[in-house]
């Protein structure tokens, strides 16, 4: 049974960078693309992207340049770094994983809130 | 840009029949997946590929496709099933998207 545990800074001010980390436990590492996706306060889930640990990634076009995903494969984490963050980015984050041969979002972390605010 | 169209709400007696649509654009291409999001919580994985349920999901949940709309169906609905649903599909550019989330309240 995998577990996704979460961890993070979850207040930032605006223009400063979201670092956010996800441990697997449990399960393979391999088989997934790790995935990050994120939620306004009472909206609805936006992906940002994934990362495989052939160093395959994709991301969300939507946040531009901003975002990086990465996996430290020995520690079985995913880490989320977005930059030069606003109010925009406030929003509930979570790490999940979605298989190789994709069969949807299987395993979700807890979520962290992160809030942008001056 | 590739959208999918949930309804906001539905509302539903226990004991009853829920059924949720997603509609877009060429859906039909793609497969779908539901998710249930309940207050406070991560959302869960119901329904992938349109129609396969995923592990420890109660049978009462159960997915179809036809054409360019997909249906979450809830059979015999349950007060514990009152939660936010989405739909989840992949855009042409392989972005996932999902839908704006419809929220199932049992009366």
């Amino acid at each position: 049974q995998v577990q996704l545990q979460q961890w993070g800074a979850g207040l930032l001010k605006p223009s400063e960078t979201l670092s956010l980390t996800c441990g697997v436990n449990g399960g393979s590492f391999s088989d997934y693309y790790w995935t990050w996706i994120r939620q306004p306060p009472g909206k609805g889930l936006e992906w940002i992207g994934e990362m495989h640990q052939s160093g395959s990634s994709r991301y969300n076009p939507s946040l531009g340049s901003r975002v990086t995903i990465s996996l430290d494969t020995y520690g079985r984490r995913s880490s989320l770094t977005l930059a030069s963050v606003t109010a925009a980015d406030t929003a509930m984050y979570y790490c999940a994983r979605g298989g190789v041969w994709f069969e949807g979002f299987d395993s979700w972390g807890q979520g962290i809130l992160v809030t942008v605010s001056s | 840009s590739f959208e999918l169209k949930q309804p906001p709400a539905v509302s539903v007696s226990p004991g009853q029949t829920a059924r949720i649509p997603c509609s877009a654009d060429a859906l039909s291409d793609q497969y779908s997946y539901w998710y249930q999001q309940k207050p406070g919580q991560a959302p869960v994985l119901l329904i992938y590929r349109d129609s396969e349920r995923a592990s420890d999901i109660p049978a009462r949940f159960s997915g179809s496709s036809s054409g360019t709309t997909v249906t979450l169906t809830i059979s015999e609905v349950q007060a514990e099933d009152e939660a936010d649903y989405y739909c989840q599909s992949v855009a042409k550019s392989g972005v996932y998207v999902f839908g704006p989330g419809t929220r199932v309240t049992v009366l």
